[in-house]
């Protein structure tokens, strides 16, 4: 089944620790999206990637990178520049942006706890 | 800036009934708004969306109406039941692109038996 998986499902981090948060989608999208999910918020979003090679930053990117070398996959880095980086990550993809709506399929997300 | 407010953090109704949760919006003039479910630990589903332009949307047992004058979407679950339990978020798209999609907090449904 065409989808997008997000691993580690859980992942603990030490203070002063980057992590890597992989994304890979079989759904051959052309557009990837990092958000995070915080309890009482919204999905805010912290990167996107409509085309290999190429990213954006969202809303609150500081103290998170990410890179796009396939289109297959969109690793997140929290670094330790990000001062508060416990939080439920979903990745997410489109289709083709700008054809229609925007409707997002996400994979199952990682919970990151600091330690 | 854009604010959407999703009416209620929880709301808990009786199998059988017709759950309707709210999301309100300011400062944005969007082409679609959307609705997810979110299950405990997963990430959100898409389950339908209304343009803007359409006043009323059916899929199975679910009925969204969107009003643009209110800055106002409803979304309705008739016959509900247990399974319905989830967290339900509604987005608004203006169609430039997925970074100008602004998701709701959220509203948490439970279906009591």
């Amino acid at each position: 089944d065409g989808g997008i998986t997000q691993s580690p499902k859980y992942l603990f981090r030490k203070e002063g620790q980057n992590v890597t948060l992989s994304c890979e989608q079989n759904l051959n999208h052309d557009a990837m999206y990092w958000y995070r999910q915080d309890p009482g918020q919204g999905l805010r979003l912290i990167y996107y990637s409509q085309i290999v090679n190429d990213f954006q930053k969202g809303d609150i990117a500081e103290g998170y990178s990410v890179s796009r070398e396939k289109k297959e996959s969109f690793p997140l880095t929290v670094t330790s520049a990000q001062k508060n980086p416990t939080a439920f990550y979903l990745c997410a993809s489109i289709s083709r942006v700008g054809v229609g709506a925007n409707v997002l399929t996400f994979g199952a997300g990682s919970r990151l706890t600091v330690l | 800036s854009q604010k959407i407010e999703q009416n209620s953090e929880a709301l808990n109704i009786q199998e059988g009934k017709t759950a309707t949760l709210t999301c309100n919006y300011t400062n944005y003039s969007p082409a679609y708004l959307q609705w997810y479910r979110q299950d405990p630990g997963r990430g959100p589903v898409f389950l339908l969306l209304i343009r803007e332009n359409e006043k009323e949307k059916r899929k199975e047992r679910l009925k969204v109406t969107f009003d643009t004058t209110l800055k106002q979407s409803l979304f309705h679950i008739t016959a509900s039941q247990p399974a319905d339990s989830a967290t339900y978020l509604c987005a608004l798209d203006s169609l430039t692109g997925a970074n100008n999609l602004f998701f709701g907090t959220g509203t948490r449904l439970t279906v009591i038996p």
